[in-house]
């Protein structure tokens, strides 16, 4: 199976700041990738498909970039409601694997 | 309104069964492949199956093959996973996802989870 491998596990940072996620692929999946967002005690909630394309009705904030094995997730100027946990997920092949997870926490 | 709603969690002894339902409305449920994701206590997510649009199809990840088996019923608007053999490891919530699969002018298909329920909690405990 790919492994996916997040950094960092987690982050502090203020509303206002530009955060970047980092997604390791353990082989090239081209564009394959997905990133969610998961606040506590709710699902997960889709924010980019196919590395870069921003999902209907994710705020334009949020951006996606990578191809082969690196990719990032980048939040321009985090709001108050982006405080959660952040997933990627490879689809390249089965089984699709997530990243461990990167919590996002309030400095 | 789209709506995905999970049932059949509970409490169950090593070794038994559990049959979970997602139960969908407010779209086309025939159009789209289905995913079972679930996430144990404090930890990540992790992918557990599909299934195609007309269920003929199915991929699994290793840690359940041959004890899960997803399905679904077209006519009843419902994704299935049978749970067989259960072990401690697969107490988690289990979340029910569509497949909003999106497509590139090259006809190369990304899986996107544009909708889920809210889960349901299966412990797995004697």
């Amino acid at each position: 199976a790919i492994q996916m491998t997040q950094f960092p596990s987690s982050l502090s940072a203020s509303v206002g700041d530009r955060v970047t996620i980092t997604c390791r692929a353990s082989q090239g999946i081209r564009n394959d990738l997905g990133w969610y967002q998961q606040r506590p005690g709710k699902a997960p909630k889709l924010l980019i498909y196919a590395a870069s394309s921003l999902q209907s009705g994710v705020p334009s904030r949020f951006s996606g970039s990578g191809s082969g094995t690196d990719f990032t997730l980048t939040i321009s100027s985090l709001q108050p409601e982006d405080f959660a946990t952040y997933y990627c997920l490879q689809d390249y092949n089965y089984p699709r694997t997530f990243g461990q997870g990167t919590k996002l926490e309030s400095k | 309104e789209v709506q995905l709603v999970e049932s059949g969690g509970g409490l169950v002894q090593p070794g038994g069964s559990l049959r979970l339902s997602c139960a969908t409305s407010g779209f086309t449920f025939s159009g789209y492949w289905m995913t079972w994701v679930r996430q144990a206590p404090g930890k990540g997510l992790e992918w557990v199956a599909n299934i195609n649009r007309d269920g003929s199809q199915s991929h699994y990840v290793d840690s359940v093959k041959g004890r899960f088996t997803i399905s679904r019923d077209n006519a009843q608007n419902s994704l299935y996973l049978q749970m067989n053999s259960l072990r401690a490891e697969d107490t988690a919530v289990y979340y029910c996802a569509r497949d909003e699969t999106h497509s590139d002018s090259s006809g190369h298909y990304f899986d996107a989870f544009d909708m889920w329920g809210q889960g349901t909690t299966i412990t797995v405990s004697s």
